[in-house]
C-alpha cells in the first residue's frame, strides 16, 4: 500500500503562513487530496488533485506538488483553522490516508 | 443542498455483522460514486470501498472477504455490510461522495464489544 507520511503537529501564530507536508512512498501523479477535520466533526474537502480549491473553501488555502511530495499551505492562518489536516491519495489501489497533522495556534 | 446521513447500530457483538445505511439527498446516486471510509483509534482513516454510479463495486483488499456495498437508488440509500466483526473494527464509519470525497456524512460511531 502507498504510505503517506505527515508531520504529527505544528504550532503557528494567527496571521502567519504555514505549510503542511505529505510525502508518498510511491508516485501518486497529482491524485492527492487534502481534508480538514475538527474535533467531533467529519472531514471536509479542502483541495483536490493536488492544487484545486474545493467549492466554498477560502482562497487562504492552497495546494501544490506532484509525484511523491505535496504541500498544503494556509496563508494567512486564522484562529478557526485549528484542526487536523489529512492528505489522501487516490492514484494507487487501495487509496490511503496520511496520519494527519494537528495544527495548533499559539 | 447535498446531504448524507449514516444510520446504524451503536453496539455490535464480536463475530456479528455490521449494517449501516447512508441516506443521501440533493443529488442522484446514478451520477456519483459513493464511498465508505472509517476512522479507528488503531489505524486512523481507512478507505473501505465504493460503489460506482453504474452500480459496480470495488473494495479495499483489507476488507474484501467480509465487506459488501450495495444501494437502492429508488430510496437514495447506500448500504454497508461487514461480517465477522472484531474489537479492532470499533470506530466511526462515514459515507462520502465522489472520487475526491467532496461531501461526507456526519458518521456513525460503532463499538464492537460483548
Amino acid at each position: 500500500d502507498t504510505v503517506l507520511t505527515q508531520s504529527p503537529a505544528l504550532a503557528v501564530s494567527p496571521g502567519e503562513r504555514v505549510s503542511i507536508s505529505c510525502r508518498a512512498s510511491e508516485g501518486v501523479n497529482s491524485y492527492m487530496h487534502w481534508y480538514q477535520q475538527k474535533p467531533g466533526q467529519q472531514p471536509k474537502l479542502l483541495i483536490y488533485k493536488a492544487s484545486n480549491l474545493a467549492s466554498g473553501v477560502p482562497a487562504r488555502f492552497s495546494g501544490s506538488g506532484s509525484g511523491t511530495d505535496f504541500t498544503l499551505t494556509i496563508d494567512p492562518v486564522e484562529a478557526d483553522d485549528t484542526a487536523t489536516y489529512f492528505c489522501q491519495q487516490s492514484w494507487n489501489d487501495p487509496r490511503t490516508f496520511g496520519g494527519g497533522t494537528k495544527l495548533e495556534l499559539k | 443542498q447535498v446531504q448524507l446521513k449514516e444510520t446504524g447500530p451503536g453496539l455490535v457483538q464480536p463475530t456479528q455483522t455490521l449494517s449501516i445505511t447512508c441516506t443521501v439527498s440533493g443529488f442522484s446516486l446514478t451520477s456519483y460514486y459513493m464511498q465508505w471510509v472509517r476512522q479507528t483509534p488503531g489505524k486512523g482513516l481507512e478507505w473501505m470501498g465504493f460503489i460506482r454510479s453504474g452500480g459496480s463495486t470495488e473494495y479495499n483488499s483489507e476488507f474484501k472477504s467480509r465487506l459488501s456495498i450495495s444501494r437502492d437508488t429508488s430510496k437514495n440509500q447506500v448500504f454497508l455490510k461487514m461480517n465477522s466483526l472484531k474489537t479492532e473494527d470499533t470506530g466511526v464509519y462515514y459515507c462520502a461522495r465522489d472520487w475526491e470525497l467532496d461531501y461526507w456524512g456526519q458518521g456513525v460511531m460503532v463499538t464492537v464489544s460483548s
